[in-house]
C-alpha cells in the first residue's frame, strides 16, 4: 500500500521570504507521480506542479520548486518570494498514473505574515 | 484541459435521507473519482466510476451507502445514503489529477 506523509501540520512563513514544505511517501512501484495541491478556503483543489518518479530534474513552476529525493522517498515543496495569496492547506498526493486514483497525505496549514 | 462542475454545492440535511451530488465534466474522461473530507482531514477516494461498469469502492465504502453512476463519459452521480452527522463532509469530484470539481458541503443534522 502506498502511504503519503506531511510531518508538518502548520508553517508560517513572512511574506517574501521563502519556505520548504515535507513529504515523505512510500510505496514499491517503480513508476509514478508526486504532487503537490494547494486548497484555500474556497476548497478547490489547484494542482501547483507535479513530477514524475522517472524524471531526475526537479519541477519548477513560477515560484513554487520540488526537492525530490527518490532514494529517500522524500518530495519537498519550496515556494519562494512568498505572497500573501500562498496561504492554504497544502496536500502532498501521489499516484501510479496520470489517470489513477490519488493518496493524499494529511496537509500542512501555511500562514503567510507580513 | 477539463472543467469540472458540481451540484450542489452545499446542502443541509436531516439525518436518516439521501442526497445525490451531480459531476458534471466539459470533455469525456474514462475514470472519475470521488473523494471525501471529514472536517479539517485530507481526502479520502471513496470510490472510482467507469462509465460502463460497476463503481470500484475502497476499503471502508461500500454500495448500499454510496452508490455512483456513471451513464456516460461526461457524468458522475455519488449518493450519501441515509446520512448521518459522520456524513457531514466535503464531496468531491476528480477527473484525474489535475481536475477537480469544487466540492459539495454537507452538513447533516
Amino acid at each position: 500500500a502506498q502511504t503519503v506523509t506531511q510531518s508538518q501540520p502548520e508553517m508560517s512563513v513572512q511574506e517574501a521570504e521563502t519556505v520548504t514544505l515535507s513529504c515523505t511517501y512510500d510505496t514499491s512501484e517503480s513508476d509514478y507521480y508526486l504532487f503537490w495541491y494547494k486548497q484555500p478556503p474556497s476548497r478547490q483543489m489547484i494542482l501547483v506542479i507535479r513530477q514524475e518518479a522517472y524524471k531526475q530534474q526537479n519541477a519548477t513552476e513560477n515560484r513554487f520548486s520540488v526537492n525530490f529525493q527518490k532514494a529517500a522517498k522524500s518530495f519537498s515543496l519550496k515556494i519562494s518570494d512568498s505572497q500573501l495569496g500562498d496561504a492554504a492547506m497544502y496536500f502532498c498526493a501521489f499516484n501510479t498514473g496520470t489517470a489513477s486514483k490519488l493518496t493524499f497525505g494529511t496537509g500542512t496549514r501555511l500562514q503567510v505574515t507580513l | 484541459s477539463a472543467v469540472i462542475s458540481q451540484k450542489p454545492s452545499r446542502d443541509i440535511c436531516q439525518r436518516g435521507t439521501s442526497l445525490t451530488i451531480q459531476c458534471q465534466v466539459d470533455s469525456q474522461v474514462t475514470m472519475m473519482f470521488w473523494y471525501r473530507q471529514q472536517p479539517g482531514q485530507s481526502l479520502t477516494l471513496i470510490a472510482t466510476a467507469n462509465q460502463g461498469s460497476e463503481a470500484t469502492y475502497e476499503s471502508g465504502f461500500v454500495i448500499d451507502k454510496f452508490p455512483i453512476s456513471r451513464p456516460n463519459l461526461t457524468f458522475s452521480t455519488l449518493t450519501v445514503s441515509n446520512m448521518s452527522p459522520e456524513d457531514s463532509s466535503i464531496y468531491l469530484c476528480s477527473a484525474g489529477a489535475q481536475y477537480f470539481g469544487p466540492g459539495t458541503r454537507l452538513l447533516v443534522l
